[in-house]
This record gives C-alpha cells, sequence and structure tokens, in this order.
C-alpha cells in the first residue's frame, strides 16, 4: 500500500545551524510534493511545491529536494530561528489525479533553541 | 480578508448525539476537503467536494456525512455511528488544478462528554 514517512521523533538543533527534515514515500509515484507548516492548535501553511521533474526549489532560507529514484524529499531550513519551531508535514499529489487530493506524512517536530 | 472560517473552535459531543462542524470559504474556490487529525498522525481524508451538489467519499468516511449546497460552505456532520470522534478537524480548499497547495482553516477540536 502507500505509505509516506517522515522522522517520528523531534528534531531539536541550535539557532543558525541548518535544520534538515526528510520525507520518504513507497510504492507511490508523485507528480507533485508539498510541504507544509503546522503550528499548534492551527491549521497547516503551505510552504512550497516542487514537481518531479525538478530536483531542488528554493524559497528564501527554505529548499527542497525531490529525488524521484530513492523516493525522497529533503527539506532543508538554513540560518534557522526560533520562530521556525514548529511540526512540518510533507504532502503528496498523484500523478494521474485530478481531485487535487493529498497524501500526508506523519509530520516531524522542529524544535530550535536559542 | 480571504481566507477560511471553520466554527466552533471546540466542540463537545454527547453519547448517541450528531454534531454539524462548519466550513465556509470565500477565497471563490471549488474544492473543499475534510480531514481529521489524530495525535502522532497524519492528516487522513474524510470526503471531499469539487464542484457544488457533488462530494465523494475519502479514506474515512464512515460515520460521517456532508453536503456542498452552495460554493462557499462545506459543513461536515458527525453522526452517532462515529465511534471513535475526538479529534481535529481541518477543512481545506484549493483551486481547480491539482497542483495547487491547499489552504486550511484553523480547524475544530471535538471532543466527548
Amino acid at each position: 500500500s502507500q505509505k509516506i514517512e517522515q522522522n517520528s521523533e523531534a528534531l531539536n538543533i541550535q539557532e543558525g545551524k541548518t535544520a534538515t527534515l526528510t520525507c520518504n514515500y513507497t510504492n507511490y509515484s508523485p507528480a507533485y510534493l508539498q510541504w507544509y507548516r503546522q503550528d499548534p492548535g492551527r491549521g497547516p501553511v503551505f510552504l512550497l511545491l516542487i514537481r518531479e521533474n525538478e530536483k531542488e526549489k528554493r524559497k528564501e532560507r527554505l529548499k527542497v529536494t525531490f529525488d524521484t529514484t530513492l523516493k525522497q524529499s529533503l527539506f532543508h531550513i538554513t540560518a534557522s530561528q526560533p520562530a521556525d519551531s514548529a511540526t512540518y508535514l510533507c504532502a503528496l499529489t498523484h500523478g494521474s489525479s485530478n481531485t487535487g487530493k493529498l497524501i500526508f506524512g506523519q509530520g516531524t517536530t522542529l524544535q530550535v533553541k536559542p | 480578508d480571504g481566507g477560511i472560517t471553520q466554527s466552533p473552535k471546540y466542540l463537545f459531543r454527547k453519547e448517541g448525539q450528531n454534531v454539524t462542524l462548519s466550513c465556509e470559504q470565500n477565497l471563490n474556490h471549488d474544492a473543499m476537503y475534510w480531514y481529521r487529525q489524530d495525535p502522532g498522525q497524519g492528516l487522513r481524508l474524510i470526503y471531499y467536494s469539487q464542484i457544488v451538489n457533488d462530494f465523494q467519499k475519502g479514506d474515512i468516511a464512515e460515520g460521517y456525512s456532508v453536503s456542498r449546497e452552495k460554493k462557499e460552505s462545506f459543513p461536515l456532520t458527525v453522526t452517532s455511528a462515529q465511534k471513535n470522534p475526538t479529534a481535529f478537524y481541518l477543512c481545506a480548499t484549493t483551486g481547480i488544478y491539482s497542483n495547487q497547495p491547499q489552504h486550511f482553516g484553523d480547524g475544530t477540536r471535538l471532543s466527548i462528554l
């Protein structure tokens, strides 16, 4: 069956360092991969989208990579700040789907310490 | 401001009771979605609708019902048949293209009395 895995353990890093979060998937051929940020008690907020034919996407301090051979996406936050502390979700859409449906990973919680 | 409004923020259900969660949007988006989020788990799709007067079951539709009588509104009813309704419920919308990001409301937390 289709499966998306994110690190279930929280990631704790020091302010100023680069945070790297992982999203792995199996039995799936996504056309698009998206990353969202979720704060406690709030809905997720869209951050970045990367297509299957793109290797890398950047937005300010954020960088996403997409390796369809390894079936993996990495999400990087450079020069991390305590305000970056949140749960980060990856989500996939199927190439043949025209419904906009997303399949979400369980999320990784990032804690940036000052 | 454009956005998605979910209400109420907190809801309590008694045994045998049906409760309805509201989701309203003014983004003029065609597609709307309901997700359930449990601690330590990803979002699971309950129902979705791509157009008014039409909706489809998601992965965990049992015990839930929806309607889509207006483009702006997609209410979710948690029926008494849903035996484990305690969760965080999220409503989302997106435009007509499948690669567009989803926009989320701030959720309703449902608990059992």
